[in-house]
């Protein structure tokens, strides 16, 4: 069975500081891959996805930069976080392509807080 | 303005009723999804309907779609407290990768 993790659970960082967050996938090879922000009580935003080893595609500018490193591996950074970074952060998966064919599956979330 | 928008933002029934989430849309689609998000949970999929079909059943839940009038629903029968959640219409369109997420309907189902 496929399996989505994704670390920290939570963070609390300071403005201007860097971040890092990561998405792992077992059980499937080769997935599409999505990162999202939410904001409190807000609607999901697609921020990057990615179909292959090494190529992301950005969807909205927030400050934030994404790359794949493995097949099975997405991270979301930036060097310098800003307050309105706060909120939730999804990582998500699929196989087919296209958001009219298939299922995006989500992880559990990372929430961040800035201060 | 948003591209998808709920209805309703919050509707509260009590376990046992039906109840219809509403989604209008503002942008040509070829299918269109219904997810739910439990709180701190991410969200997971109810139904996929395609721009084709004008409705798709997944046990107590049914979907309506409407391009001629860019709507579509969401109804829940016979609710349990585990429905509640925050309920998202999400629009898809052949060949992009985005998937729209509308703002949100918080379904409280009540004892």
């Amino acid at each position: 069975a496929q399996t989505i993790h994704q670390w920290p659970v939570a963070e609390i960082k300071a403005v201007g500081s860097p971040l890092s967050l990561g998405c792992t996938i077992k059980g499937k090879s080769s997935p599409n891959l999505y990162w999202y922000w939410q904001a409190t009580g807000g609607t999901l935003q697609q921020l990057f996805y990615s179909i292959t080893v090494g190529q992301v595609e950005s969807v909205v500018q927030l400050n934030l930069s994404a790359s794949r490193p493995k097949d099975d591996q997405f991270i979301l950074s930036t060097e310098k976080l800003l307050l309105s970074h706060s909120g939730f952060y999804l990582c998500a998966w699929s196989l087919e392509a296209g958001g009219d064919q298939d299922t995006q599956y989500f992880g559990p979330g990372t929430r961040l807080l800035v201060l | 303005s948003q591209l998808a928008e709920e209805n309703s933002w919050a509707l509260s029934v009590h376990e046992g009723e039906s109840v219809t989430v509403n989604c209008s849309y503002k942008t040509s689609i070829t299918a269109l999804q219904w997810y739910r998000q439990k709180s701190g949970k991410g969200p997971a999929q109810l139904i996929l309907i395609r721009s084709n079909e004008r409705e798709k059943r997944n046990g107590r839940l049914r979907a309506t779609l409407d391009t001629s009038s860019q709507s579509s629903s969401l109804s829940i029968t016979a609710t349990r407290c585990e429905d509640t959640a925050v309920y998202f219409c999400a629009l898809a369109s052949s060949g992009s990768w985005q998937l729209i997420f509308g703002s949100g309907t918080q379904l409280t189902v009540m004892p």
